[in-house]
């Protein structure tokens, strides 16, 4: 199992501003995945996160608006650059375990 | 791409009903997961599928994976008002490469309320 530690918990943000949220893992892990979920909706993966190489980006997301750093195998962030009230939404980071996925608490945004 | 789609997408039952998800995919699931998300939570793995017509049960819990491998279903025998939540069948698709390995692929989701 992971234990997943994802800061902050929540946050109002102005629009146009960026936040970065972080999450730390308690083992090493070799990728770290980022999620969105909207308001009543399902996760949508934004990205993989991987040591010691650029974030893998899925379809609709782009480095310029998620940047992620993944700076060991314990930790990585995650902004959300140039925040509109769209952008308001619950980000999970997730690690994968040997089946299972484990997920930190994660971040509600609110952008106004 | 491949969706995976969820009915119902809300249900509302008696404590003490049964529940039942339905999953259902375009493409063939190389496997299917399923996860519970209370309300304010994060989601949690509850089992994994891999098997063609493969049933597993955790207590008041039925998961069965279709013979095709394109559908699942999750059915709740006497909800009870813990079971609250958002419950998401999944895919862990095989690796394709270094960059997707181990993502989930999640289905759209179905929220089930009860009344007490």
């Amino acid at each position: 199992s992971a234990v997943i530690s994802q800061k902050p918990s929540r946050d109002i943000c102005q629009r146009g501003t960026s936040l970065t949220i972080q999450c730390q893992v308690d083992s090493q892990v070799t990728m770290m995945f980022w999620y969105r979920q909207q308001p009543g909706q399902s996760l949508t993966l934004i990205a993989t996160a991987n040591q010691g190489s650029e974030a893998t980006y899925e379809s609709g997301f782009v480095i310029d608006k998620f940047p992620i750093s993944r700076p060991n195998l314990t930790f990585s962030t995650l902004t959300v650059s140039n925040m509109s009230p769209e952008d308001s939404s619950i980000y999970l980071c997730s690690v994968a375990g040997g089946t299972e996925a484990f997920f930190g608490q994660g971040t509600r945004l609110t952008v106004v | 791409g491949q969706q995976v789609m969820q009915i119902p997408q809300y249900q509302h039952v008696q404590e003490g009903e049964d529940f039942t998800t339905y999953c259902n995919s375009s493409t063939t699931l190389s496997n299917i997961q399923w996860y519970k998300q209370r309300p304010g939570g994060h989601p949690v793995f509850l089992i994994q599928l891999v098997k063609s017509g493969e049933v597993k049960k955790q207590k008041r819990l039925t998961f069965q994976f279709g013979e095709a491998k394109k559908n699942s279903s999750l059915h709740i025998t006497a909800t009870q008002t813990t079971d609250v939540g958002t419950y998401f069948c999944a895919e862990r698709p095989p690796t394709l490469g270094y960059s997707s390995a181990s993502k989930i692929i999640f289905g759209s989701g179905t929220r089930l309320s009860i009344r007490p």
